[in-house]
């Protein structure tokens, strides 16, 4: 069935360092590529998207790149900040049709030390 | 935050209760969403509302009856709940234009069974 598998489960950074979270889909057909940032005791956010016709997209300090070929894609997150401490989901859709149903990734706890 | 909105936002219940979990978006959408959130698991997708027709449920137990009346209320009727059911429960909404669907979600309601 349809799956998204998330790496790593947990990553701590220094301030100021990059962070790069990746994950591989299996559905060839996905087209729409989420990423969403929980904070603790938050509803999960959406922070940035991509979808199939393009490879990159950024935002400021947050990018995320996709391969479609190998099926995954990576979001990446420079000048770290201790506000970025949260949990990440990535997720996958095929983003058709009325219902866009999202599977998720396991979810990333980032931690961003001073 | 006013999008998406949930009640109750904590719920505590002993397994012969009967409760319901509400949800309210005023973003226009028509498709809605209830998702389960476990400690150290991905967010489970339990049903998806399009034009307030059912139109997934993913293998979920009958002691969740989720009901939308119209495309801006959903519920979640709970009943005969066990332990494990013990989890953050989100909502989400989007709008179903098939080409690819931001979800925004709810705060969630934190549920405990006893």
């Amino acid at each position: 069935g349809e799956n998204v598998e998330q790496h790593p489960s947990t990553l701590s950074v220094q301030e100021g360092d990059s962070a790069v979270i990746k994950c591989t889909y299996s559905d060839s057909a996905s087209n729409y590529f989420p990423w969403y940032k929980q904070e603790l005791g938050k509803r999960p956010q959406l922070i940035i998207d991509i979808r199939s016709n393009v490879g990159e997209k950024k935002d400021q300090r947050i990018a995320v790149t996709l391969n479609k070929t190998a099926k995954h894609f990576s979001l990446h997150i420079t000048e770290t900040q201790p506000e970025d401490s949260a949990v990440y989901f990535c997720a996958a859709s095929r983003g058709s049709g009325n219902t866009g149903k999202l599977i998720f990734g396991q979810g990333t706890t980032l931690q961003v030390k001073p | 935050e006013t999008g998406v909105t949930q009640t109750p936002r904590h719920l505590v219940m002993g397994m012969t209760n009967k409760k319901s979990l509400k949800c309210e978006q005023h973003l226009g959408h028509n498709a809605m969403y209830w998702y389960k959130q476990s400690a150290k698991k991905p967010l489970e997708l339990m049903f998806v509302y399009s034009l307030e027709e059912r139109v997934e449920n993913n293998s979920v137990p009958s002691r969740f009856s989720p009901e939308c009346p119209n495309s801006s209320h959903l519920f979640l009727h709970l009943h005969t709940l066990q332990p494990e059911d013990s989890a953050l429960y989100l909502c989400a909404s989007s709008n179903g234009q098939g080409n690819g669907e931001t979800q925004y979600f709810g705060p969630g309601t934190r549920l405990l069974v006893l």
